[in-house]
């Protein structure tokens, strides 16, 4: 089975402050594992994703995660949020020889001005 | 370069209807997956078409069916629709290279609402 979990279901930031999302995952494999950040009545637009090599990926829009896989997370962050940036982040997991996408719950990111 | 585009994009029914989604992938993709949000939730699979053929499916009874054309577009069918169906009801497109290595680029979505 595998499983991916956001703990954070709501986060505020204020504007220009560093973010970090968290995301732990749970399969018995190295997953291929994937950001995507949804505005309200939107549908999802892909941020960035990590199938093997370097730990680090950059993305659009400024994000960067790290795969750590001793902590199975792959957490994302920015390092100067802007107010667009408010939105619901979703980090997924596809497992090896699957075709579906599984998917946390979300955060919710707000800016403070 | 068109994305993902999905039709409607907003539709009401009755319990028991039965009701079509349309999805068109971005150009060059030749794989279409469909994914149920339900409000405050992640999305959940449905099922991925792949050369005209259901290749995987999610936990989700046969009400649900689809189907892909010659040209990649895709049709969801949800028959004797309930109220828990309610739902935003998205699709995504990938170019197959490899079960599991493509990346799934999604539409803006249809939001079903079962009344």
């Amino acid at each position: 089975a595998q499983s991916v979990t956001q703990p954070d279901i709501h986060i505020t930031v204020s504007e220009g402050a560093s973010l970090e999302l968290r995301c732990n995952y749970s399969y018995g494999a190295t997953p291929y594992l994937f950001w995507y950040v949804q505005s309200p009545g939107q549908g999802l637009q892909l941020l960035l994703k990590y199938f093997s090599g370097d730990t680090l990926v950059q993305g659009i829009k400024g994000f960067e995660a790290e795969f750590k896989r001793s902590q199975s997370s792959f957490n994302l962050r920015k390092p100067s949020v802007h107010w667009s940036d408010a939105a619901e982040y979703f980090c997924a997991l596809k497992g090896t020889g699957r075709r579906a996408l599984t998917f946390g719950s979300g955060t919710r990111l707000q800016v403070q001005p | 370069d068109a994305g993902v585009t999905q039709s409607p994009t907003h539709l009401i029914k009755t319990r028991g209807q039965q009701v079509t989604l349309r999805c068109s992938p971005k150009s060059g993709h030749d794989t279409v997956s469909w994914y149920q949000q339900a409000l405050g939730q992640g999305p959940q699979f449905i099922f991925q078409y792949y050369e005209e053929e259901e290749r995987q499916r999610g936990n989700f009874p046969d009400r649900f069916s689809g189907h892909q054309f010659p040209n990649y577009s895709s049709e969801l069918n949800v028959n004797a629709l309930l109220l828990g169906d309610s739902a935003l009801y998205l699709c995504a497109s990938s170019l197959f290279v490899g079960i599991s290595t493509d990346t799934q680029y999604f539409g803006p979505g249809t939001r079903l609402t079962v009344l």
